[in-house]
């Protein structure tokens, strides 16, 4: 069965605090991994990764993808409240369609 | 900007009912996507379409079925809505198979009494 889990299913950090959210998956086709930010509403993309070992970074937030050991990170530097949200990971699974397998999230609260 | 709308942001149904969620958005894509979302569970695929009256079953279609007469619009169906389907519901759209990324609406939170 294909999967995608993410670790910590939670966390709370102070403002200024470095987190790395993690994404491992187990998938039978693997064309690409996304990363969405979701706070009260739709799910905002913030990156797509296909190769292994290219950072991509926008900002504070910066994510890589490791194709040998089936993961992803994805890390916040010097968090601020209104990084406090559900980061979401999703594979897509290479069917020709864009049919992503979403993990459960990580719900991210940064306190001020 | 890319915009995804629904109908509703919020439903409050009665078990057996038949209930209708729409989806539309202005930016022609080819693909749409119905999910809906539950706390531990992230989101899950009901059902998709590659084009117009084209549709195909995500992971977990029972129950629902979809309709999508003009490219732009995508409805979700509930035929005899029940308790298990009070969630959040969330569509998306995307330009092709090989875009970057799906872009989502605010989502639909359903409850079924």
């Amino acid at each position: 069965e294909d999967k995608v889990v993410q670790s910590p299913l939670s966390l709370v950090v102070h403002e200024g605090d470095t987190v790395t959210l993690n994404c491992s998956y187990e998938v039978t086709n693997f064309r690409s991994l996304l990363w969405y930010k979701q706070e009260k509403k739709a799910p905002t993309f913030l990156f797509m990764l296909t190769s292994s070992g290219i950072e991509k970074k926008s900002g504070r937030l910066s994510s890589i993808l490791d194709k040998k050991e089936l993961s992803s990170i994805l890390n916040i530097t010097a968090t601020q409240t209104g990084d406090s949200a559900i980061y979401l990971c999703a594979v897509d699974m290479n069917t020709g369609f864009q049919k992503l397998v979403f993990g459960t999230g990580t719900r991210l609260l940064v306190s001020p | 900007d890319v915009k995804v709308t629904q109908s509703s942001r919020y439903l409050v149904k009665r078990t057996g009912e038949k209930v209708f969620l729409e989806c539309v958005q202005d930016m022609d894509h080819e693909n749409m996507f119905w999910y809906r979302q539950d706390p531990g569970l992230g989101l899950r695929l009901i059902y998709f379409s590659y084009d117009v009256k084209m549709k195909e079953k995500g992971d977990i279609p029972e129950g629902y079925s979809v309709s999508r007469e003009k490219k732009e619009r995508f409805s979700l169906i509930l035929e005899s809505a029940s308790t298990n389907q009070t969630s959040m519901y969330l569509c998306a759209s995307t330009q092709w198979a090989g875009a970057n990324e799906q872009f989502f609406g605010p989502g639909t939170r359903l409850t079924v009494l």
